[in-house]
């Protein structure tokens, strides 16, 4: 198994570019969730997925938008990027939502 | 929103000194869970306690779930160089979601 997947590992952006954050899981997990790690703030919950087809926001979902059309799948959207969503983005999954998650090496993003 | 206070911030040991760490809540959390993560890696989980009062153990690991459902504690012991890292304390609610703390580097001097 390969686990949790992200693409890309780094990405630079200007102000109001969008992309796709890719992430993907190969353990048939349901529950899968997007992070921020921002320094001193430690990680904190964007958006999160119970199942294909469900989603729900977080602690931090502002400005950022998800879909979740299979359970192998979870993609984070940037619509219009500001310097504020600089950071490092994490992916994660785990069987249900009260089981461990584990977490994809991460996506840097610097928006300029 | 809920809170986690972690603490140390940072930690410059020794090798072979014992770490200690912690983590405090104003809410109750239903499981607590100790994550390290290697410089440009994802956190991977090292403990998870389930049970207020809980020890538990995992090599040289140590961590507890307080009696109030409020704290928790990692210990190591003999550290090593590759102990080296950021450790985070994290809370569980009956819900699911997973609050964090602010994180513990840890820098180890051989």
């Amino acid at each position: 198994n390969a686990g949790v997947t992200q693409t890309p590992k780094f990405q630079v952006l200007k102000t109001g570019q969008s992309m796709t954050l890719q992430c993907a899981q190969d353990m048939n997990h349901e529950y899968m969730s997007w992070y921020r790690q921002d320094p001193g703030m430690g990680l904190r919950l964007i958006h999160y997925s119970v199942g294909a087809g469900i989603t729900d926001q977080g602690e931090v979902p502002n400005g950022y938008n998800v879909s979740r059309s299979t359970t192998e799948d979870f993609p984070l959207r940037l619509l219009s990027a500001a310097p504020s969503q600089t950071s490092v983005y994490f992916c994660a999954s785990s069987v249900g939502d009260s089981y461990e998650q584990y977490f994809g090496p991460g996506t840097r993003l610097t928006v300029t | 929103g809920q809170q986690l206070n972690q603490s140390p911030q940072s930690m410059f040991i020794q090798e072979g000194e014992d770490v200690s760490m912690n983590c405090t809540s104003s809410s109750i959390f239903n499981t607590w869970l100790w994550y390290k993560q290697d410089p440009g890696e994802g956190p991977v989980l090292l403990i998870a306690l389930y049970k207020a009062g809980e020890l538990t153990s995992n090599g040289r690991l140590t961590a507890q779930f307080g009696i109030t459902r409020k704290d928790s504690f990692l210990n190591i012991s003999a550290s090593i160089p590759s102990d080296v890292g950021i450790y985070f304390c994290a809370g569980r609610t009956s819900y699911g979601k997973l609050t964090f703390g602010q994180g513990t580097i840890l820098t180890v001097h051989p």
